[in-house]
């Protein structure tokens, strides 16, 4: 699977778009983008996930750049409750390989 | 939907017992998913199921280390003998079909302590 880059940390205030960045260069074609989050001491919760169109749920929109090395995930309107780990994942999708694989993530530190 | 069930939420044991960590699917679901998490690691994965059958076990630390599916609902993750080093949250996530990134559903999680 790609590696993915994020930042470690990031801010954001109560009521203003949280835009989260990652990097995965190196993403092949058929490689879809998955975001996660993990609010402290709960398990990781699926977000969204896309492959090269924009995509949004009632969650957030994920943004994919033209060449696919890098997305961002937007919360649109962050609450205090939207503080959280958020993972960025790339790997391939339905077919045989490994099960998600999860790096250190950004922590969204949201105040009001 | 009562999601994926894990029990017990907090373990405490002493060094060289057995642990037993539970965890149960959501209904339909029929791949599971055995993760461990400390600060310094991270999120790893240790051993995935599809269908009652594993797929990989490669992130099983030890063979101290052990995981089954006794049913297509349930499955246990047993440590024998614990050392202080398992101390670390353990989740469990179930999805249909393991091989999607999206739809993985995760437990709460098993505080464990080895002291």
């Amino acid at each position: 699977d790609a590696k993915t880059t994020q930042p470690p940390s990031m801010d954001c205030a109560e009521g203003r778009a949280a835009n989260l960045p990652c990097n995965h260069s190196t993403i092949s074609g058929n490689e879809y983008v998955y975001w996660y989050r993990q609010i402290h001491s709960q398990g990781p919760q699926y977000i969204i996930h896309g492959l090269k169109n924009n995509e949004t749920n009632e969650m957030a929109s994920l943004i994919i750049t033209e060449d696919r090395k890098s997305s961002t995930l937007i919360l649109p309107h962050a609450t205090l409750r939207d503080t959280a780990v958020y993972y960025c994942i790339v790997r391939v999708a339905n077919q045989a390989g490994t099960a998600l694989i999860f790096g250190k993530g950004t922590t969204l530190s949201v105040s009001s | 939907d009562a999601g994926v069930i894990q029990s017990p939420r907090h373990e405490v044991t002493e060094m060289g017992q057995e642990v037993t960590l539970r965890c149960k699917l959501i209904s339909g679901h029929n791949s599971l998913f055995w993760y461990r998490q400390t600060m310094m690691r991270g999120l790893e994965l240790l051993i995935y199921f599809n269908n009652n059958v594993p797929i990989d076990d490669s992130g099983m630390p030890e063979d101290r280390f052990s995981a089954k599916m006794p049913n297509a609902s349930f499955s246990t993750l047993k440590i024998q003998p614990s050392e202080p080093r398992d101390s670390a949250v353990y989740f469990c996530a179930s999805s249909w079909g393991w091989q999607a990134g999206y739809g993985y559903t995760f437990g709460s999680g098993t505080r464990l302590t080895v002291v």
